[in-house]
């Protein structure tokens, strides 16, 4: 079945920096990608899909990269806040969210 | 922006009572659902809703869970007798189609003492 899974559990970097979040999965049957975010105590938060018929796909602050040869996306955020401390979660077109990429954010 | 409500934010309740918790999803919104996150956990399915019926449902939906859309604008989780470990947050969700992007509500704090 469809498995999408993230490499790291905790990720720090420092405010101002590009954060980069990857993730991979092992089942080409997904049709689309999607990242959510959850800050604490806050349900999760849409932040950008992307379908597997594109390669890169931009939103404000954030660009996800789709490597179908890999099997490898990424969740790029330019100029990290402390506002983007969260959990964040790479998804297929089914929601099954893993323990997913704690982000934190050194002021 | 519209957005996905949930009341209460935080219920309180004995063990084996009933509870009720409550959804207004998106209006333009046909698909509905249901998530629970025991603390430390991962956020889990429960079930899905559409056209006044169940689509899909977890193992962790048994037979002491239930769906309603009593109205036009709510959507329901009931508990029938609650147990220690149903203490979670429970997340409602909306979507326009059963494929697209769900937009979830901030949560109700279920606590069974």
């Amino acid at each position: 079945g469809e498995s999408v899974g993230l490499h790291l559990p905790t990720l720090s970097v420092q405010e101002g920096d590009n954060s980069i979040i990857n993730c991979a999965y092992s089942n080409s049957a997904s049709d689309y990608f999607i990242w959510y975010k959850q800050e604490s105590g806050k349900g999760p938060q849409f932040i950008i899909d992307i379908r597997s018929n594109m390669d890169k796909r931009q939103g404000q602050r954030v660009t996800v990269l789709l490597n179908k040869t890999v099997k490898h996306l990424s969740l790029q955020i330019a100029a990290t806040q402390p506002g983007d401390s969260a959990v964040y979660f790479c998804l297929g077109g089914k929601l099954i969210f893993g323990q997913g990429t704690e982000l934190s954010v050194k002021p | 922006e519209p957005e996905v409500t949930q009341t209460p934010s935080h219920q309180v309740t004995q063990m084996g009572q009933e509870v009720i918790l409550r959804c207004v999803p998106i209006s333009n919104h046909l698909y509905f659902y249901w998530y629970r996150q025991i603390l430390g956990q991962k956020v889990e399915f429960l079930v899905s809703f559409y056209n006044n019926e169940i689509s899909e449902k977890s193992e962790i939906f048994d037979d002491q869970f239930s769906v309603e859309r009593p109205d036009g604008s709510n959507f329901t989780l009931k508990i029938r007798s609650t147990k220690l470990e149903d203490s979670a947050m429970y997340f409602c969700a909306s979507s326009q189609g059963g494929g697209n992007i769900q937009y979830f509500g901030a949560g109700t704090r279920l606590s069974v003492l």
